[in-house]
């Protein structure tokens, strides 16, 4: 089963709008939620991460929010630019030694000029 | 600074014929090295994991092997290709004192089973 869940597929926005992605986990034991950004053809990169200890974090125009009690947490990017348009990806760890990150189904996002 | 080099970028084979891909990590010793792979618009599926040289788990069986013939050498194969093969795969690797908090990915390599 998927165990880190994504919505939405897909989503269009405009530039200068704020793109909110969401995501959501079964495994309570999972403690590190990192965001990776993939454009085409490329290998994914880690764009901004949080444990399970905050409920906030932001990095410039990226910010998560995380809510433990259900198992949630969003990306929001503000002021959204055409080069942001890429799949996000939502990953979850309990540092399992070795076992890594379990990915998410990702968003797609297209910003519109 | 630490570089990750898959090969090759891309690969398209027959069904049934054999597969090497190959990744190479520069400028960090003894790393945590994986292999994930990626359908066409979907998610990453880890396939393999390796803490050290000769060492490596699998973590979901797709008739491939893996193998770590050198600390900074992390090699995915099979013997025999199948359709459901095709996709994208990625090497990445993560500190081993930070565990698998942060992963690195190369650029991927492309293959294409027809």
């Amino acid at each position: 089963q998927q165990q880190v869940r994504q919505s939405p597929q897909s989503l269009t926005v405009w530039e200068g709008e704020t793109a909110i992605l969401n995501c959501s986990y079964e495994d309570s034991t999972f403690n590190y939620f990192p965001w990776y950004q993939q454009f085409p053809g490329e290998g994914p990169a880690l764009l901004i991460s949080i444990s399970s200890v905050s409920d906030k974090k932001e990095d410039g125009r990226f910010t998560i929010f995380f809510n433990k009690r259900e198992k949630k947490l969003s990306l929001h990017i503000t002021d959204s630019q055409p080069g942001d348009s890429a799949t996000y990806f939502c990953a979850a760890s309990s540092y399992q030694g070795g076992r890594a990150l379990i990915f998410g189904t990702g968003t797609t996002v297209s910003v519109s000029p | 600074a630490q570089t990750i080099h898959q090969w090759p970028v891309a690969e398209i084979k027959a069904v049934g014929s054999p597969l090497s891909l190959g990744c190479t990590i520069k400028g960090k010793s003894s790393p945590n090295l994986y292999w994930y792979w990626q359908a066409t618009g979907g998610t990453l599926q880890q396939l393999f994991y390796s803490i050290t040289v000769g060492q490596v788990e699998s973590v979901v069986q797709l008739n491939l092997s893996a193998s770590r013939p050198k600390d900074d050498q992390f090699i995915l194969s099979t013997e025999k290709l199948l359709l459901s093969h095709s996709g994208f795969y990625l090497c990445a690797w993560s500190l081993r004192d930070r565990g698998p908090e942060r992963l690195f990915f190369g650029h991927g390599t492309k293959l294409s089973v027809l």
